[in-house]
């Protein structure tokens, strides 16, 4: 069975841009959710979907956005690029309801962010 | 929001020697506690979890410990091997409002096995 996919690896943009990151979690799983990695500060809870409903939202300016399809794969979306923003964006699928059920988190390999 | 402290954020062991992160939490209604590990460069795994009906579980040489009065757990790593070098993160599910739950994590401890 193929992992939570992520693309692109990496991305390099300049402040101001907008740019959307891809999910796409394990076959057979609903769930999907985002962190932020950075250096020291671990992982940030960005949102989670379930059914393509966001369920739950981290304390993340309103920049940040997602949304999940019926196939269950997941965007989000990051408007006005800032220097802080730079950071790993993993996304993690769980089979059922996810944070709600307590599940275990399967993590993609992330989408480095780059903003210069 | 809720939070989960973890400590120390650096720790580096001799090859066989036992390894300790202690984690804390704020919540006392959270009831689900993993732990992931993530190598160098790799995405991060979950190595054990514990649920607040448990106060110890162990797989192995690794073992965590959960005492829900004092609201702190533990990651305990027995004869620790070069290949336990990595980032370990502890997290804690709290709950948000009627059902919905909420996984946070710590900011992670680098663990360094020097043979």
């Amino acid at each position: 069975k193929a992992g939570v996919t992520q693309t692109p690896r990496y991305l390099i943009k300049t402040r101001g841009q907008q740019v959307t990151l891809s999910c796409s979690p394990i076959s057979g799983h609903r769930s999907v959710s985002w962190y932020q990695q950075t250096p020291g500060q671990g992982l940030q809870f960005l949102f989670e979907y379930f059914s393509e409903t966001q369920r739950n939202k981290g304390n993340f300016p309103g920049r940040f956005s997602g949304r999940q399809f019926s196939n269950s794969r997941s965007e989000m979306n990051v408007s006005t690029l800032e220097l802080g923003d730079s950071a790993l964006y993993l996304c993690a699928s769980s089979l059922g309801q996810g944070a709600a059920t307590n599940e275990k988190l399967f993590f993609g390999s992330g989408t480095q962010l780059s903003v210069l | 929001g809720e939070n989960v402290e973890q400590h120390p954020s650096t720790l580096s062991v001799q090859e066989g020697d036992s390894a300790v992160i202690k984690c804390t939490y704020s919540d006392s209604a959270s009831n689900y506690f993993p732990w992931y590990k993530q190598e160098l460069g790799k995405r991060p795994q979950l190595i054990i979890d514990i649920r607040s009906n448990v106060g110890e579980k162990k797989d192995q040489r690794i073992a965590v410990t959960l005492n829900k009065t004092a609201k702190h757990f533990s990651l305990h790593i027995t004869e620790t091997q070069p290949e336990d070098s990595a980032v370990y993160f502890c997290a804690a599910s709290f709950l948000i409002s009627g059902s919905a739950r909420q996984l946070t994590f710590g900011s992670g401890t680098q663990l360094t096995v020097l043979p």
